[in-house]
This record gives C-alpha cells, structure tokens and sequence, in this order.
C-alpha cells in the first residue's frame, strides 16, 4: 500500500540554523500538508500546498517557513533560522483530488539546541 | 473558527472490552467531515475512520465505530473488543466543507492504554 515517507526521522540543529525536512507524498496524489505537533499538545496546520502554491497557511507559518516541490515527487519544508519553540514533530500528509481524506507520514522529529 | 474537544485526557480498558472515546466539536457549518486518527507510540497518525456530516448513518470500521450526533455536534469513537494494539494517543479531528485541500482540525487527543 502506497505511504508517505519522510525523512529524516530525526534532525537536531542549533538555534539560528536552517533546515529542510522532506516529504515523498503518495505518487498519485495532488494536495499536499504541513502539520506540526509540539511534544504533549494537538497537531496543528501549517501550510497547504496544491500546483505548485501555498493554497492555505496558518498564523505559525509566519515569513521564516516556505514549502517547495523542487521536483515530481518531493515536497519540503524549511525553516530559516530556528528557533528553541520549533522543536515538534512535523507531519507531512497528501490527499488524492476530490478525496477529502489526509494520510499522514512518519513524521520528522526536529530538535533545536 | 472551528473547534474541537476531547474531554478525556486518558482512558483505560481492559482488552476484550468496549470503550468509548468522546469528541464534541463547534461549528456553523452544515456540511464538513470527521475523523478519527489514531497515533501509536511509533508516532505515525493512521486514520482509523471517517465521517461525512451529511450522511446520517454512523461509520462503522470492523472493531471501530462511531455515534454521530449531529445536533448535538458530538462525534464519539467505539472500539469494540479492545486489543493491546489498540494502545495509542486517539486524535478527533474536523474538517469544514471540502475544497480542494482544506486543513484538518485536531483536538488535544485522547490517551489510550488496552489493559493485558
């Protein structure tokens, strides 16, 4: 059955570095998603992302986070210089046009010194 | 904005029994979708079952089900004959009417623990 993989599982980086965490969404599906779950809480939205532009993107997703899909299958996040309050698991998800249901990926967790 | 809420912080049940996890949501909307994920310590998010607010008849998924109020805007999971598996974080999560890629709404979670 076809997943969403993402890599790496984890990433530690020091405060101010940048970073780029990736996602391979299901081959066929055409919607893609950024959610961020900060240890002990809810997953919370951050971006959405359909032919190649930001479709929707939430109050977090402020000017030091942009998405891209440098290729056919990729689809990254990077965070510009972070921050201690950015460590959280980041889950990617993909959604299939027309299909209102989300598969998520393993998540990255990211850890900021 | 829409809003969910999961007043259980942690259940517990015993395998082989039934127990019920709650989920009531707010929102203006008429048509909009539900969800149940399910979140192992693994961590991946697994959705475990859907509803569409439009349909009255409860979603059913093997062991799982739901009760799908709508009126009263309470949406609870069913997990027939609970199995050590079954031991996860339970997330309920909404979704206002579909266009296209509309974000998910989730709740602060349930906590699980299937009892040997």
């Amino acid at each position: 059955e076809p997943e969403v993989t993402q890599t790496p599982s984890h990433q530690v980086t020091q405060m101010g570095q940048e970073v780029i965490l990736r996602c391979v969404p299901i081959s066929n599906h055409l919607y893609f998603y950024w959610y961020r779950q900060i240890l002990g809480q809810k997953v919370e939205f951050l971006v959405s992302f359909y032919n190649n532009e930001i479709s929707e993107k939430s109050e977090i997703f402020d000017d030091q986070f942009s998405v891209e899909r440098p290729d056919g299958s990729n689809f990254t996040l990077k965070i510009r210089s972070t921050k201690l309050e950015d460590s959280a698991m980041y889950f990617c998800a993909s959604s299939e046009a027309g299909r209102d249901t989300q598969y998520f990926g393993p998540g990255t967790r990211l850890t900021v010194l | 904005a829409q809003t969910v809420t999961q007043s259980q912080p942690e259940m517990s049940v015993q395998e082989a029994e039934t127990v019920t996890l709650s989920c009531t949501y707010d929102t203006s909307e008429n048509n909009y979708y539900l969800f149940w994920y399910k979140q192992p310590p693994s961590r991946q998010m697994i959705l475990v079952i859907r509803q569409e607010a439009y349909k009255q008849q409860n979603a059913t998924e093997n062991r799982f089900s739901v009760n799908f109020q709508k009126a009263a805007k309470s949406f609870s999971l069913k997990i027939s004959d609970s199995q050590l598996g079954d031991t996860a974080m339970y997330f309920c999560a909404f979704m206002k009417p579909y266009s296209g890629n509309t974000p998910l709404v989730f709740g602060k979670g349930t906590r699980l623990s299937v009892i040997a």
